[in-house]
């Protein structure tokens, strides 16, 4: 069945360096959603892509979709604090909106 | 004004209980589910509910049933819990079937003893 890998599984940088979480799956994905979720909360939608190749910004963070609709990742530029958490994606299955979750990245910063 | 909420946020319980978890959405969502999250955080679904009819039963053991009274709730309810049920249990919902983003609940943390 399809499954959606992420890497890294944890990432532990210090306060001010990039970050980068990969995305792929062993299918063609129809759209790619990513969330993220606090230590102790819970899942918090950021965003989703449609389309081939598209790259959407959110002030620090950088979205990608790739050519072939089956692997995405997120870009955080100088990471901060508040942006501790664990970073999901998330594709569909077949023709519901059933959505097959990343194991995620754990993103840990340090001041 | 909570979009998505869960009751308890906490249950701790003895093995061989049936307990239930309630969830409710005042979004005006059509689409609601509830989602797995172990202790490694991995987030699988369990079920999905559309206009209160069953669309996604994932593998899920028969001992757990989930209920939708009406399109704004989501109840799941577990009989006979076991020591592997131990997970926060998340409810979800979203506008329609496809393409949309989902609004999680805080979640409820289930512990069995």
């Amino acid at each position: 069945g399809q499954q959606v890998m992420q890497i890294p599984q944890y990432q532990h940088v210090q306060e001010g360096e990039d970050f980068t979480t990969y995305c792929n799956s062993s299918t063609t994905l129809s759209n790619i959603q990513w969330y993220k979720q606090r230590p102790g909360g819970h899942p918090v939608f950021l965003i989703q892509l449609v389309k081939s190749g598209e790259v959407k910004k959110q002030k620090r963070l950088t979205f990608q979709f790739g050519e072939a609709k089956k692997n995405s990742s997120l870009h955080i530029t100088a990471t901060q604090t508040t942006d501790v958490g664990t970073y999901f994606c998330a594709g569909p299955r077949d023709n519901f909106n059933k959505f097959y979750f990343g194991s995620g990245t754990k993103l840990n910063v340090k001041p | 004004d909570t979009a998505v909420s869960q009751t308890p946020k906490y249950l701790v319980t003895q093995m061989g209980n049936d307990k239930s978890i309630k969830c409710e959405q005042n979004l005006g969502h059509d689409t609601m589910y509830w989602y797995k999250q172990d202790s490694k955080k991995f987030l699988k679904i369990m079920f999905s509910y559309n206009n209160k009819e069953l669309i996604i039963n994932e593998t899920v053991p028969n001992r757990f049933s989930p209920k939708s009274p009406d399109k704004a709730h989501l109840n799941l309810h577990i009989n006979s819990l076991e020591l592997g049920d131990s997970a926060v249990y998340f409810c979800a919902s979203s506008r329609q079937l496809e393409y949309n983003e989902q609004f999680f609940g805080p979640g409820t943390r289930l512990t069995v003893l």
